[in-house]
């Protein structure tokens, strides 16, 4: 069965920093991955998707993703996090055409 | 920009009782879906919705939950009896063709 495997429950960083959160993918079938963002007490938005093409993708906010087969992978990075990145943040993979798939979230906490 | 719209956006039900969450998907979809957040977890998969008849549903949605697209723009999840560990977050979501699955803001629903 499809699964995704977000390894950091939490992450915490300073201002300025740059943060890279963890995903990893199984799948036997054609994937699709996407990275969505929780802000407190909203709904998800999407921040970037890998459905085929350049494995390094650009979403919103000055996110970026990168796509790699061999290793399973799709991790999220930003050079450089801000107070209003603070959030929840869930990998997801498409399981057939009807759903998504979540990982169990990262919650990126940003310290001043 | 269209969004995926939810009303109400709390419920507060007592146990037992029947709720009707709506969501208005954006005009041109064609797939929709619940999901669900329990408080701390992870978003799961409910039930997708396409041509006016399910296509997939999870382990939860089970003969309590019922989905309905009663006229052209609305899309309901109604839970007949609730239980109090039907308390979570609801979320609809809609899709076109292209994988890219946009999320409403959510129904938070309290069983007491």
């Amino acid at each position: 069965a499809q699964s995704v495997t977000q390894l950091d429950s939490q992450v915490p960083v300073f201002e300025e920093a740059p943060v890279e959160l963890r995903c990893n993918y199984s799948s036997s079938v054609s994937v699709y991955l996407f990275w969505y963002v929780q802000y407190p007490n909203q709904g998800l938005q999407l921040l970037l998707k890998y459905l085929s093409g350049s494995t390094l993708v650009k979403g919103i906010n000055g996110f970026e993703a990168e796509f790699n087969k061999s290793q399973t992978s799709f991790h999220l990075r930003k050079p450089s996090v801000h107070i209003s990145d603070t959030a929840e943040y869930f990998c997801a993979s498409y399981s057939s055409a009807s759903k998504i798939i979540f990982g169990s979230g990262t919650r990126l906490s940003i310290r001043p | 920009e269209p969004e995926v719209t939810q009303t109400p956006s709390h419920q507060v039900t007592q146990m037992g009782q029947e709720v009707i969450l709506r969501c208005v998907p954006i005009s041109n979809h064609l797939y929709f879906y619940w999901y669900r957040q329990i408080l701390g977890q992870k978003v799961e998969f409910l039930v997708s919705f396409y041509n006016n008849e399910i296509s997939e549903k999870s382990e939860i949605f089970d003969d309590q939950f019922s989905v309905e697209r009663p006229d052209g723009s609305n899309f309901t999840l109604k839970i007949r009896s609730t239980k109090l560990e039907d308390s979570a977050m609801y979320f609809c979501a809609s899709s076109g063709p292209l994988y890219e699955q946009y999320f409403g803001p959510g129904t938070r629903l309290t069983v007491t």
